[in-house]
């Protein structure tokens, strides 16, 4: 079973309408993200929650909401869907996995799921 | 901010070793190098990460510069199944945000 799972896969919706994204995450994580990608580009931070009472903006937070339900969701609405937020959206878990010693550091990797694809006509 | 270059592509022949260059010059002192992969469409995948030693795992090594400004990530035996995009990504500094550069697009020619 995946760590990270994310529904719907695959949505088109069209201009104006309200969508939700939902991720789910069975590894225990406290830290949760969600992306967008688009065509031929790298992935870009949307949302950011490093627990259920902490949410933070990441670079294109603009047209975008989130709600981190419990430790293990964390949902993206589009709260009125336009054709420029067509693009990929990935959701990603880590751990600040902390190292040991006297300058003990955050390696905190990230595990991403599978992606939904999102269309807006 | 910090960031990342990589060539937009190479190939490499199956059965042999995949050396994907990182230039991160701008890279703090005290933060990690990761590399991930996304086939098709799909998630990125973690394969490796590293700070001033070299790594190495059941997927890559990875070889860091002793300035850590550059970085190498080596596939030993190609796989047509390793032909994705690699990404070499570093934090902004103080945050734990990823900035993804575009990645190189590695094709495995059979």
């Amino acid at each position: 079973d995946a760590d990270v799972t994310q529904t719907p896969r695959n949505r088109i919706t069209k201009t104006g309408k309200r969508i939700m994204l939902e991720c789910s995450q069975t590894k225990g994580h406290d830290r949760m993200y969600w992306y967008r990608q688009d065509p031929g580009l790298g992935l870009r931070l949307i949302y950011y929650s490093f627990d259920v009472k902490d949410i933070n903006k990441g670079e294109i937070s603009d047209g975008y909401s989130v709600s981190r339900q419990a430790q293990a969701k964390f949902s993206l609405s589009l709260e009125s869907a336009i054709p420029n937020q067509t693009a990929l959206y990935f959701c990603a878990t880590s751990d600040p996995g902390w190292t040991s010693g006297r300058e003990s550091q955050s390696t905190d990797t990230q595990y991403f799921g599978p992606g939904t694809r999102l269309t807006v006509l | 901010d910090a960031k990342t270059t990589q060539p937009p592509s190479m190939d490499c022949a199956e059965g042999r070793a995949a050396n994907l260059p990182c230039n991160h010059s701008t890279i703090s002192g005290n933060e990690y190098v990761y590399w991930y992969r996304q086939i098709h469409s799909q998630g990125p995948q973690y394969i490796i990460h590293g700070l001033k030693n070299n790594e190495t795992n059941e997927m890559a090594s990875l070889i860091i510069t002793e300035d850590r400004k550059s970085s190498t990530l080596i596939l030993p035996h190609a796989t047509l199944r390793d032909t994705a995009v690699y990404y070499c990504i570093v934090r902004v500094p103080g945050t734990y945000k990823y900035i993804f550069g575009t990645g190189t697009r590695l094709k495995v020619l059979a």
